[in-house]
């Protein structure tokens, strides 16, 4: 695709429900990350993938939080037992080579996460 | 462990005029990257300018350049002849070239362009 796709855009759930936010990297990317965004601040790094490999995983808040790129395109983050805390922009992003050549990283838009 | 500091959260600038971001960063290591994001209204991240450490030239993209100051840790945007849609958050962020290869953010700096 033309750019980095996320969905949904937009997801309000209850606190407890599991929650699960898909990435569609630009094709071709071999190196996807995720990140999270409180109002008014920098996304923060969360984990990041080479191919289907997940290579670092230490910004991961806690155990509810996990991720997948099983077939080295597209990723699910998955929030477990959803709490209010959690309430924030998620953004994912994509870079055309693996992460050890520096290459510039590409956001999609965010989901807006809001827990009720 | 890294650190991006944005010290004007808010600033301001006529149409035309030029204006410069500061950024100032913490690090023990020698090679690394250093980036501007701008953040529009639609919330996209959208890559305004790099810089490679180990370069001496500080780079430039149309309107924007950066002053690059590696003895001091500092890496500025000046924005030239500003346009109503430079309106945006803008972000610092530093990538170090080892370890994890993620984006350290700084909190951001909110630029107004007035007509």
């Amino acid at each position: 695709g033309a750019g980095v796709s996320q969905s949904p855009r937009y997801k309000v759930t209850k606190r407890g429900q599991d929650v699960a936010l898909r990435c569609d990297p630009i094709s071709g990317h071999v190196s996807l990350y995720w990140y999270r965004q409180a109002l008014g601040q920098g996304p923060e790094f969360l984990t990041y993938f080479n191919y289907e490999a997940q290579q670092d995983k230490s910004g991961l808040p806690n155990d509810r939080f996990s991720a997948e790129r099983p077939e080295g395109s597209i990723s699910t983050l998955t929030i477990q037992r959803t709490e209010q805390r959690d309430s924030a922009m998620y953004r994912c992003a994509s870079s055309l080579r693996t992460s050890e050549m520096l290459e510039t990283q590409y956001f999609g838009p965010g989901t807006r996460l809001l827990v009720l | 462990a890294q650190t991006v500091t944005q010290s004007q959260p808010e600033m301001s600038v006529q149409e035309a005029e030029t204006v410069t971001l500061s950024c100032t960063y913490d690090t023990s290591e020698n090679n690394y990257y250093l980036f501007w994001y701008k953040q529009p209204p639609s919330r996209q991240m959208i890559l305004v300018i790099r810089q490679e450490a180990y370069k001496q030239q500080n780079a430039t993209e149309n309107r924007f350049s950066v002053n690059f100051q590696k003895a001091a840790k500092s890496f500025s945007l000046k924005i030239s002849d500003s346009q109503l849609g430079d309106t945006a958050m803008y972000f610092c962020a530093f990538m170090k070239h080892s370890g994890t290869y993620k984006y350290i953010f700084g909190t951001g700096t909110r630029l107004k362009v007035l007509a």
